[in-house]
């Protein structure tokens, strides 16, 4: 069965530094990775995904990840971060079924 | 990416009445769609796996007589939840999937039972 660990339950960022999210997964077979983000009260919106290719993988509003296999990690990136991006983090594997991980509150202050 | 719509994004109901959810995809056709459950400050539970013309999959300890799931159309998934109890107050949230394996996320229903 597959399973993704968010070590971090909040990270807090100073707005215009860089941010990252930790994830690291277990699945048999080639991993399929995804990041998502929930703003409150809202479903969750995509941001990116790892399934083949370059293990840096770009999506939506600057965000990047990093796919190690030697590591298993999915880590969450990105350059600067914005107040508005503070908001619930999520990371995802699929094996039979879309797993996620119990979340990651980022806190960008200004 | 897709587009998922749900109805109603929020719902009061009194103890033992039923609430139906509806589930839209409308950006393609889906054939197999996904309810979860997230309580305040939690991930997302995977309750069952709603095929469309099939019987719906329930995740182990989901009772399908509880949450009743009908996807009658390639657009449309209901969740029913049959008298409902204040334990069920939960968000609700609903997705599809592409044909590239990314499943796209419905806004959410906020179920409060009194």
């Amino acid at each position: 069965a597959q399973s993704v660990a968010q070590p971090e339950d909040q990270v807090n960022v100073a707005e215009g530094n860089p941010l990252t999210v930790k994830c690291t997964y277990s699945v048999s077979g080639n991993p399929y990775l995804f990041w998502y983000v929930q703003y409150p009260n809202r479903g969750l919106q995509f941001l990116l995904k790892y399934i083949t290719g370059d293990n840096l993988v770009k999506g939506s509003y600057g965000f990047e990840a990093e796919f190690n296999k030697s590591q298993t990690s999915f880590h969450l990136k990105k350059p600067s971060a914005l107040v508005s991006d503070s908001a619930l983090y999520f990371c995802a594997v699929r094996g039979n079924k879309l797993v996620f991980g119990a979340g990651t509150i980022l806190r960008v202050k200004s | 990416g897709a587009v998922v719509s749900q109805h109603p994004s929020w719902v009061i109901c009194k103890s033992g009445t039923s609430v139906k959810i509806e589930c839209r995809s409308l950006d393609f056709q889906a054939t197999t769609m996904f309810w979860y459950r997230q309580f305040p400050k939690q991930s997302l539970m995977l309750m069952a796996t709603s095929n469309e013309g099939s019987k719906a999959t329930y995740e182990q300890g989901v009772e399908k007589d509880k949450f009743l799931i009908n996807h009658a159309s390639l657009t449309l998934s209901t969740l029913t939840v049959t008298s409902a109890h204040p334990e069920d107050s939960s968000f609700y949230i609903c997705s599809d999937t592409d044909r590239g394996e990314t499943q796209y996320f419905g806004p959410g229903t906020r179920l409060l039972v009194l």
